[in-house]
């Protein structure tokens, strides 16, 4: 499989409910990002991770936490999350995000929070 | 704070119509900007514009950056349906920042 990918795709999840979004990418990319898109609203930039480091954390509540095992693999963690939170989450590799160049976006997981 | 704002927010025109979307940036340590296609689901990649004039094109759609006056166009002409879509431009510094995208609909 080639580029990236997003599990689970939809997500409907109660206010006291723990979840887990994954993100896989097969493009050798050392830099991994997790993006919310709420409806009518600009894509926000949630985390940034290169090599495995977290280089970037965008005031994010903590209800939300990543977790970049390997430079494949990066997980968005969701626990006592709002009805606001209802976004789809994006996440996007590129080669390296000190160089900042073009993002490759998985598909992208649909969340509702009821 | 770095800024992009895109313009116009919607647009509907008919199957044949040429297009032109705008985006115009405010940051610091401009690297590139960079055009996505986002229909239901997640962005594709257009076009990446680092100089200033030099044009790049694929297909219908072509692209220019005028890094002196702080934007950039994209064009789109001989519109189809398939065309119908949310353009996002972004703009890479530090970190790279959306703007809010311009919802197009083509009717046949």
């Amino acid at each position: 499989e080639t580029g990236v990918t997003q599990t689970p795709r939809h997500l409907v999840m109660g206010m006291t409910n723990k979840k887990s979004l994954k993100c896989e990418q097969h493009l050798g990319h050392n830099a991994m990002y997790w993006y919310k898109q709420s409806a009518k609203k600009p894509l926000e930039l949630m985390f940034v991770y290169n090599f495995k480091e977290q280089t970037e954390n965008n005031s994010v509540p903590s209800r939300f936490s990543p977790e970049c095992p390997n430079s494949s693999h990066l997980f968005l963690h969701l626990h006592t999350l709002q009805p606001e939170d209802s976004a789809l989450y994006l996440c996007a590799s590129s080669q390296d995000s000190r160089v900042q160049e073009t993002q490759y976006f998985g598909p992208g997981t649909r969340l509702l929070v009821l | 704070e770095d800024k992009v704002v895109q313009s116009p927010l919607s647009l509907v025109v008919h199957e044949g119509d040429t297009v032109t979307l705008n985006c115009s940036y405010e940051v610091t340590n401009f690297r590139s900007l960079l055009w996505y296609k986002q229909e239901k689901k997640a962005p594709t990649f257009l076009f990446m514009l680092t100089s200033s004039g030099i044009e790049k094109k694929s297909g219908r759609l072509s692209s220019i950056l005028d890094k002196k006056e702080l934007f950039s166009i994209l064009n789109i002409t001989a519109t189809q349906t398939g065309d119908s879509a949310v353009y996002l431009c972004a703009v890479t510094s530090r970190q790279l920042t959306f703007g809010s995208g311009t919802q197009l609909t083509v009717l046949p």
